[in-house]
């Protein structure tokens, strides 16, 4: 099995500040990384996918760089807001499974 | 818009029962998965299927049975549920191939075992 981590486990962030958060995984056999993100009550939605060694995404205020070398990737919010307030997983996929960390729960502060 | 449709998102079912989970997708998608969640152990994936009639096991296949008769149809079968079956499962699908594919998942079915 695959071995994610994800870190922290969860996270209290005050509205405006930025933040950021960690995912490892192994780094043989890595075809790609994907970003979700879980709001409660709603189903997972992708974020990004990233599939080489120093690839940055951007999306608005959060952004992804990946490191398939040393095995991680950073996701950071820029400015958060109460719309921020999810679960993040990271799921990268080896071989033919795409296997998903336990996630990042963010709380954004008011 | 891709849709993964659950169509039961709440269940209570009895120990020993047979119970079915239906999940379909709407974008011609040849994979598709079923998942369960559980606090403090992420998303595990039970079973998967990249085509018609075929299937292959996830991480937690045990007790558990799958079926895919038509592309936009994949079936979550326990066949005789029990009390730590009580999760919340979700369905996704994905192009085929997995580097690179969004998965886009359904909203969740809740099960609760009594």
């Amino acid at each position: 099995i695959l071995n994610v981590e994800q870190s922290p486990q969860s996270l209290h962030v005050q509205e405006g500040d930025s933040t950021n958060f960690t995912c490892s995984f192994p780094s043989s056999n890595f075809y790609a990384l994907h970003w979700y993100r879980w709001e409660t009550a709603k189903s997972p939605e992708a974020l990004f996918v990233m599939t080489l060694n120093g690839d940055e995404k951007k999306k608005g205020r959060i952004s992804a760089t990946l490191n398939t070398k040393e095995g991680y990737s950073y996701l950071y919010i820029k400015g958060s807001q109460p719309e921020d307030s999810a679960t993040y997983l990271c799921a990268p996929n080896r071989d033919d499974k795409i296997i998903f960390g336990k996630g990042t729960r963010l709380h954004i502060l008011p | 818009d891709v849709k993964v449709t659950q169509s039961s998102r709440y269940l209570v079912k009895r120990t020993g029962e047979k119970v079915f989970l239906e999940c379909v997708q709407d974008m011609d998608h040849e994979n598709m998965f079923w998942y369960r969640q559980d606090p403090g152990l992420g998303l595990r994936l039970i079973y998967f299927s990249y085509d018609v009639k075929m299937k292959e096991k996830g991480d937690i296949p045990e007790g558990y049975s799958v079926s895919r008769e038509k592309k936009e149809r994949f079936s979550l079968i326990l066949e005789s549920a029990s009390t730590n079956q009580t999760s919340m499962y979700l369905c996704a699908s994905s192009l085929l191939g997995y580097s690179g594919n969004t998965i886009y998942f359904g909203e969740g079915s809740w099960l609760t075992v009594v």
